[in-house]
């Protein structure tokens, strides 16, 4: 069964470092979306996007934040200068249709530490 | 979005059933029931999504009342790999995000 891939895993940083998280999401999926999880607290939506563009996106995705689809497999998250709050799991997932009640298919995340 | 109010945790017994209510008071019409699994340090899994009445999968059912105002996950006979969080999200049709509660933690005991 296909699967969203996500990495690193885990990723550690300096407060003030760029970061990139990477995601390959399904192949032949059209909608593609970034939450994160701050530890025990609810999975919250960042951002989607849909046709090389940003489709929507939360309060939480401010300018530090971007998000990029470099070629036909990668989507990627970066955050310009990273925070102590930022740590967190984030979780890419992607959808194979229009439709906002296609599944939403997860990946494994990746766990960003800031120090 | 209609926000939704199901229990904080429930506990069970391997080889039971265990139901899991959502209250959703304030759903509209183009909103559709969906459910999800979150394992530790996983990114949640779709279960089963609903209008109305029944739907039932290989993993779950999933019962809507004609009013819609709530839902209710079955897993039949949980195993200890069922012990996750479980979320009853309201998907409108109108966006295109998912809005996570703070879910169900489900403990399924030996």
């Amino acid at each position: 069964e296909p699967e969203v891939t996500q990495t690193p895993s885990h990723q550690v940083t300096q407060m003030g470092q760029e970061v990139i998280l990477r995601c390959v999401p399904i192949s032949n999926h059209l909608y593609f979306y970034w939450y994160r999880q701050i530890l025990g607290q609810k999975v919250e939506f960042l951002v989607s996007f849909y046709n090389n563009e940003i489709s929507e996106k939360s309060e939480i995705f401010d300018d530090q934040f971007s998000v990029e689809r470099p070629d036909g497999s990668n989507f990627t998250l970066k955050i310009r200068s990273t925070k102590l709050e930022d740590s967190a799991m984030y979780f890419c997932a992607s959808r194979p249709g229009l439709a906002v009640t296609d599944t939403q298919y997860f990946g494994p995340g990746t766990r960003l530490t800031v120090l | 979005l209609a926000k939704t109010t199901q229990p904080i945790s429930m506990d069970s017994y391997e080889g039971q059933e265990v139901n899991i209510t959502c209250s959703h008071n304030n759903i509209a019409t183009n909103d559709y029931i969906t459910w999800y699994q979150q394992f530790p340090s996983q990114g949640p899994r779709f279960i089963i999504q609903g209008y109305k009445t029944k739907v039932t999968n290989e993993v779950a059912s999933l019962f809507i009342p004609a009013d819609r105002k709530s839902s209710t996950l079955s897993l039949p006979r949980v195993s200890l790999s069922d012990t996750a969080v479980y979320y009853c999200l309201v998907v409108n049709t109108g966006f295109q995000k998912l809005v996570f509660g703070t879910g169900t933690r489900l403990l399924v005991s030996p």
